[in-house]
């Protein structure tokens, strides 16, 4: 079946540096999806990414669908940041589900 | 950004017994999901709805489940009888469109959590 594989599995950063978060697929995708898992469980859609590079303000998407995998990049990481974070694909030819990685969880550390 | 609502936060109810888990998504959203994930688990896809009628399902969406929107009111999950597995939270998902078009995004309720006892 349809794998999104995630790396690092954890990340643990000074504040003030730069996390690139990894993101690999084993089928065609039609889009990416980056998501923030706080701790409590609920997620914030962070980036929606058919392909190229999409910015907002600290963030940015890049998706390669030709080559199975993205990228989430965040510059100049805040403590505030820590938490998990979910890479989703949407396959191509699918009814628009998602299939989610497992998740970076990423440590801001002052 | 846009918010979709879930009620109940959280629902305990005896294995056997039937749950309703609600979702009020995006007001102009056409596109309704939900997703199933057990603690310290992968997100995973149930079923996905749109004008009135089930697009997909995943082989997680067993018989005892359904889903329903009537009258567009709450999209609703039912799970009907619950077995001790049922036992995850549940998040609710829209959509205003969806593959590469614009507005594929898909946003997420905050989740139910059942537990089944």
């Amino acid at each position: 079946g349809q794998q999104v594989q995630q790396s690092p599995a954890s990340l643990v950063l000074q504040e003030g540096e730069n996390a690139e978060l990894q993101c690999n697929f084993s089928s065609t995708a039609t889009r990416l999806q980056w998501f923030y898992q706080r701790p409590g469980g609920s997620l914030v859609s962070l980036l929606s990414n058919p392909s190229g590079t999409k910015h907002t303000g600290r963030l940015t998407s890049t998706t390669v669908t030709k080559e199975r995998r993205g990228s989430l990049h965040i510059s100049s990481s805040q403590i505030t940041d820590s938490g998990t974070y979910l890479c989703a694909m949407e396959p191509t030819g699918g009814n628009n589900k998602l299939t989610f990685g497992q998740g970076t969880v990423l440590s801001v550390i002052p | 950004g846009p918010k979709v609502l879930q009620i109940p936060s959280h629902q305990i109810i005896d294995m056997g017994q039937m749950v309703t888990l609600n979702c009020d998504p995006v007001s102009n959203h056409l596109y309704f999901y939900w997703y199933k994930q057990i603690l310290g688990q992968q997100m995973e896809f149930l079923v996905n709805f749109y004008n009135g009628k089930v697009m997909e399902k995943s082989k997680l969406f067993k018989d005892q489940f359904s889903v329903e929107r009537p009258d567009g009111s709450y999209f609703t999950l039912k799970i009907q009888p619950t077995a001790l597995e049922d036992s995850a939270v549940y998040f609710c998902a829209s959509s205003q469109n969806r593959g590469r078009e614009d507005y594929a995004e898909q946003f997420f309720g905050p989740g139910t959590r059942l537990t089944v006892l």
